[in-house]
């Protein structure tokens, strides 16, 4: 059974761009979380989708956005990026909830 | 909302030593708490995990203890081998369905052969 899949590894931006990150779950897993690492902070929870709908989102601007498609697939955009979102994102699927969470290889974001 | 905090945030222990590591949880109502290993270039991995009904739960060379009175759980992990060495997490969640998981910041772990 294939892993959580996301795309990119790795981005490189300037401050001001924006950009979308892509998660594909484990088949059949209806819930996908985003997550935001960083060495300072930990695992910061983004938002979470289940069946194309954003049913938590966490502490975060509104220039950080997400949607989840028929298929369970999942993205993530940011706007108007700045230094500090620079940052391992991380993208988990599970079955129906938040927990037994199956996590990603993450995109390793940098913004300049 | 809850928070978890997490000690230590490093660990070394010498190979076939234990590591202990502990976390304590604000929310009363939280009754879900799994442990999440990270190695180097990967995601966190589900290792271990234990609701508030059971005291404790153990997995080979891995175990976790929760104590809900004092709001706080432990993971234990014994003969420590060198492939051991990665970052823990630990987390809780209230168990409504409907609410995320809140992650502890994390224990460096180094086991030296």
């Amino acid at each position: 059974k294939a892993g959580v899949t996301q795309t990119p590894r790795y981005l490189i931006k300037t401050r001001g761009q924006q950009v979308t990150l892509s998660c594909s779950p484990i088949s059949g897993h209806r819930s996908v979380s985003w997550y935001q690492q960083t060495p300072g902070q930990g695992l910061q929870f983004l938002f979470e989708y289940f069946s194309e709908t954003q049913r938590n989102k966490g502490n975060f601007p509104g220039r950080f956005s997400g949607r989840q498609f028929s298929n369970s697939r999942s993205e993530m955009n940011v706007s108007t990026l700045e230094l500090g979102d620079s940052a391992l994102y991380l993208c988990a699927s599970s079955v129906d909830r938040a927990e037994k969470l199956f996590f990603g290889s993450g995109t390793q974001l940098s913004v300049l | 909302g809850e928070n978890v905090e997490q000690h230590p945030s490093t660990l070394s222990v010498q190979e076939g030593d234990s590591a202990v590591i502990k976390c304590t949880y604000s929310d009363s109502a939280s009754n879900y708490f799994p442990w999440y290993k990270q190695e180097l270039g990967k995601g966190p991995q589900l290792i271990i995990d234990i609701r508030s009904n059971v005291g404790e739960k153990k997995d080979q060379r891995i175990a976790v203890t929760l104590n809900k009175t004092a709001k706080h759980f432990s993971l234990h992990i014994t003969e420590t081998q060198p492939e051991d060495s990665a970052v823990y997490f630990c987390a809780a969640e209230r168990n409504s369905g409907n609410t995320p998981l809140v992650f502890g910041k994390g224990t460096r772990l180094s086991v030296i052969a």
